[in-house]
């Protein structure tokens, strides 16, 4: 089954700093471009951050860039944000998404999402 | 205030035709395929629509997405109460670099 778990979403400090994980399974991560999304408590989806599938081309939204960083480790099929200077308005559940291909005149999109984890900034 | 706009919300009653719209600007779905998502109560987005007007297998063919210019419109048809949730269309922007999302609509079934 193809799937993606997110952890490491945790109450944090306004400041502080904290490291979101994705893992996938029932696919190959190092094929698949990656995203980050974020929906606020009661709120739309607010896309974050990308990654191309070598790690080479990586877009951050305004909101956290300078803050925030994408990575991947294709060896473990996992995917990562690493959070610092965390603001009370980043408060939100964070969705990993597989970004599908683009094959035959047809892209996929975000076609498979993980369940969210959830961060709180707050003191 | 979300670069692509939906309206906020949508209703009908069971058996209806219901449209959600989403529009947006030439650096995003003038330039871009588009995609809606649904999102049921408490639980993660799901792709409902890709390429404009593609559907997922397993999507029910009463969903359909349409495109024009810098302007989207996804039609659910014999709305069902299973249908009350979030949707979202979304395109990438590349003037942004980045994912673009609507508000998103709630739709109620009466």
């Amino acid at each position: 089954e193809v799937q993606l778990v997110e952890s490491g979403g945790d109450l944090v400090q306004p400041g502080g700093s904290l490291r979101l994980s994705c893992a996938a399974s029932g696919f190959i991560i190092s094929t698949y471009e990656m995203n980050w999304v974020r929906q606020a408590p009661g709120k739309g989806l607010d896309w974050v951050s990308y990654i191309s599938s070598s790690g080479s081309t990586i877009y951050y939204a305004d909101s956290v860039t300078g803050r925030f960083t994408i990575s991947r480790d294709n060896a473990k099929n996992s995917l990562y944000l690493q959070m610092h200077s965390l603001r009370v308005e980043d408060t939100a559940v964070y969705y990993c998404a597989r970004q599908g291909y683009c094959t035959n005149g047809v892209c996929y999109g975000m076609d498979v999402w993980g369940h969210g984890t959830t961060v709180t900034v707050s003191s | 205030q979300s670069v692509l706009t939906q309206p906020p919300s949508a209703s009908g009653t069971p058996g209806q035709r219901v449209t959600i719209s989403c529009s947006g600007s030439s650096s995003n779905i003038g330039s871009y395929f588009i995609y809606w998502y649904q999102q049921l109560p408490g639980t993660a987005p799901k792709l409902l629509i890709y390429s404009n007007d593609q559907r997922p297998s397993g999507v029910p063919d009463r969903f359909s997405g349409s495109k024009s210019g810098t302007s989207a419109s996804l039609a659910i048809s014999g709305l069902r109460s299973e249908d009350e949730a979030d949707y979202y269309c979304a395109a990438w922007d590349h003037s942004l670099s980045g994912w673009v999302f609507g508000g998103g609509t709630k739709l109620t079934v009466l």
